[in-house]
């Protein structure tokens, strides 16, 4: 079984925000990451949080950390057609690794 | 800046032929080198890793493996193909501690 727990799926209307959640195990991890997956293709870093940090925003984004409850959130402002992909959280664990969620699909409807 | 190429994009084999997947680095030095798969609708698993030319872990035993015959290449490689090896094959590079960047991908096809 997986470390890094995600919800699989989220709808969500073009101009309302997104959140997506994320829960992991490894109170020893030092970064937590947000990945994004567009259909066919590879992940891209879209952020990541240290973590000694609670929060951490660039542009639409906000990352929300809950070290104590082992919480990550994404938040995405005015969620745009663009945004439509397989969302990834990731905490660093030990040797060089990470240790993925399942992935957040999210739909955007018009 | 640095990029990482994968190579082919696309590949359908049968059951049984051999396998090499490529991928390669450039734009930095010594970097941490992963291979992941993808099954279809599902997370990623974490297949090698290797974070010096002469050092490459297996996380997963299979009949896959991986070489890295320079700094900046990596190889998957395996002698006979299973249905079960289709998958989408990521490549990603390192180089602080964690941070991981990945390639485009190799859709393969097992039949």
């Amino acid at each position: 079984g997986e470390d890094v727990e995600q919800s699989l799926f989220l709808s969500v209307r073009e101009g309302d925000s997104s959140v997506i959640n994320c829960t992991y195990t490894d109170s020893s991890s030092t970064y937590l990451y947000w990945y994004k997956q567009e259909p066919g293709a590879g992940l891209q870093l879209l952020t990541y949080i240290f973590s000694n940090m609670d929060m951490k925003q660039d542009q639409r984004l906000t990352v929300l950390l809950n070290k104590k409850d082992k919480h990550l959130s994404l938040r995405i402002a005015d969620t745009q057609t663009g945004d439509s992909a397989i969302y990834f959280c990731a905490e660093s664990i030990h040797d060089y690794k990470l240790s993925f969620g399942a992935g957040t699909t999210v739909t955007v409807r018009a | 800046s640095q990029t990482i190429h994968q190579w082919p994009a696309t590949l359908v084999q049968p059951v049984g032929s051999p396998l090499s997947l490529e991928c390669t680095v450039e734009g930095t030095s010594n970097p941490n080198l992963y291979w992941y798969r993808q099954a279809a609708g599902r997370g990623l698993q974490l297949l090698f890793y290797s974070i010096g030319i002469d050092q490459i872990s297996s996380e997963v035993p299979q009949n896959l493996s991986a070489s890295r015959p320079q700094d900046r290449q990596f190889i998957l490689s395996s002698k006979k193909l299973l249905l079960s090896d289709s998958g989408f094959y990521l490549c990603a590079w390192g180089q602080r501690m964690n941070e991981q960047f990945f390639g485009p991908g190799t859709r393969l096809t097992v039949l």
